[in-house]
């Protein structure tokens, strides 16, 4: 089974803090998303990587960095947090493109 | 413009009551369409791919279809356990990597 985890399913995060959140994949997946989940607008991409330090933005990467240093971790950072990036945030991966991305079980985080 | 509509967004159902869900997307050259479940809180489950029209798959009172515009998931005889957010993606038409997803159809099943 593929198994994809994250390193927390709730935080608070007070304004302008530093956040970390972290992803791991356990199937030697090549590609790894993030994901921010909001009710009204559905799952959003906000970036992806198909190898060890590359990335790609997503249709919302502002905000947000992300870094792959090793391949089963992918993290994604906000350098600033602020309120409206309280949300959902959703990691992902997938054996190749366009195939079949497994999900992890979220981090709920709300900012403060 | 690639695009994933599902409908209804919400659908009630009595338990034992069979229905279906609509995802219909435009997408040129389509390469698979998936569907999840979500359940609160959690992270969605993946439970099918479809490739071609007139494929189908099937686990345990679920089954999806697709055809060149559209899938459906038919739920037959629902039990409250089924109650849950089903979601469908498709991948870019383009040489992008990422999935597109609709926004979901919350299922009801009450007993």
């Amino acid at each position: 089974d593929v198994k994809v985890t994250q390193s927390s399913r709730y935080l608070v995060k007070r304004t302008g803090e530093k956040v970390f959140l972290e992803c791991v994949q356990d199937m030697d997946h090549e590609n790894m998303f993030w994901y921010r989940q909001d009710p009204g607008l559905g799952l959003r991409l906000i970036y992806f990587s198909y190898d060890v330090k590359m990335k790609e933005k997503g249709d919302i990467p502002e905000g947000y960095s992300v870094s792959r240093e090793k391949k089963e971790r992918f993290s994604l950072i906000l350098e600033s947090a602020s309120t409206n990036q309280t949300s959902m945030y959703l990691c992902a991966s997938s054996l190749r493109f366009r195939e079949t991305q497994y999900f992890g079980p979220g981090t709920r985080l709300l900012v403060l | 413009e690639d695009q994933v509509t599902q409908s209804p967004e919400a659908l009630r159902l009595q338990e034992g009551e069979s229905s279906s869900l609509n995802c219909s997307y435009t997408v040129s050259g389509l390469r698979g369409l998936f569907w999840y479940r979500q359940d609160p809180g959690k992270g969605p489950e993946f439970l099918f791919t479809l490739y071609s029209a007139g494929e189908e798959k099937e686990k345990e009172r679920l089954k999806a279809t697709l055809t060149k515009k559209e899938s459906f998931l038919h739920i037959t005889a629902p039990k409250p356990e089924d109650s849950a957010t089903y979601l469908c993606a498709v991948p870019q038409s383009q040489a992008g990597t990422a999935l597109i997803f609709g926004k979901g159809t919350t299922l009801s099943v009450s007993s």
